[in-house]
């Protein structure tokens, strides 16, 4: 079976510094990686999803997220953080049967 | 942009009532999904539904609970005797055939007092 462990249940940052969230996964199949950002009281929006095409991908918000096979990460980051970048972020990872297995979730908080 | 839309966004049950959740999905999607998150807990997978039938459940997905599509819109999950431990946020999602990008709706809180 899947599975997604995302390292640090809380991250902080300062505004304008380098944001990084990290995500492992397993995947007995090709994966279909995702990252989601859940604002406070309000549902999960797609942030960037990796398809088995470029390793690099971008995604809204100036984020973007590397995968790399060898190490079976997908980690998340963004080069300057924005106090509205406040959230919690899901890393998941699309099962064979096509539902999405979720990490933990990494709450980011953005000092000023 | 078209959106999943759930209501309500709020639901108080008292334990052993039933309740029914409801989701519109996109208009154009054939997958539908139901997730809920426990209060400081990860996002978990209940039940796909395609071509009017579950596709997929979990573990969590017991006979207490089921799915229906009742008409063209419209995507329900039914607990039929809520518990304590059903509360939680739950969402609905829904995607296209070709397409694994699953997209959420905003939730329904569910309290059981």
């Amino acid at each position: 079976a899947q599975s997604v462990t995302q390292l640090g249940s809380h991250v902080s940052v300062s505004e304008g510094a380098l944001v990084l969230l990290r995500c492992n996964y397993s995947s007995s199949v090709p994966p279909y990686l995702f990252w989601y950002v859940q604002y406070p009281n309000q549902g999960l929006q797609l942030l960037l999803k990796y398809t088995s095409a470029a390793t690099l991908v971008k995604g809204i918000n100036g984020f973007e997220a590397e995968f790399k096979k060898s190490e079976t990460s997908f980690h998340l980051t963004k080069p300057s953080a924005h106090m509205s970048d406040a959230a919690e972020y899901f890393c998941a990872v699309r099962d064979a049967g096509n539902m999405l297995t979720f990490g933990g979730g990494t709450r980011l908080m953005v000092k000023p | 942009e078209p959106e999943v839309t759930q209501t309500p966004s709020h639901q108080v049950t008292q334990m052993g009532q039933e309740v029914i959740l409801r989701c519109v999905p996109i208009s154009n999607h054939l997958y539908f999904y139901w997730y809920r998150q426990i209060l400081g807990q990860k996002v978990e997978f209940l039940v796909s539904f395609y071509n009017n039938e579950i596709s997929e459940k979990s573990e969590i997905f017991d006979d207490q609970f089921s799915v229906e599509r009742p008409d063209g819109s419209n995507f329900t999950l039914k607990i039929r005797s809520t518990k304590l431990e059903d509360s939680a946020m739950y969402f609905c999602a829904s995607r296209t055939v070709t397409n694994y990008e699953q997209y959420f709706g905003p939730g329904t809180r569910l309290t059981v007092t």
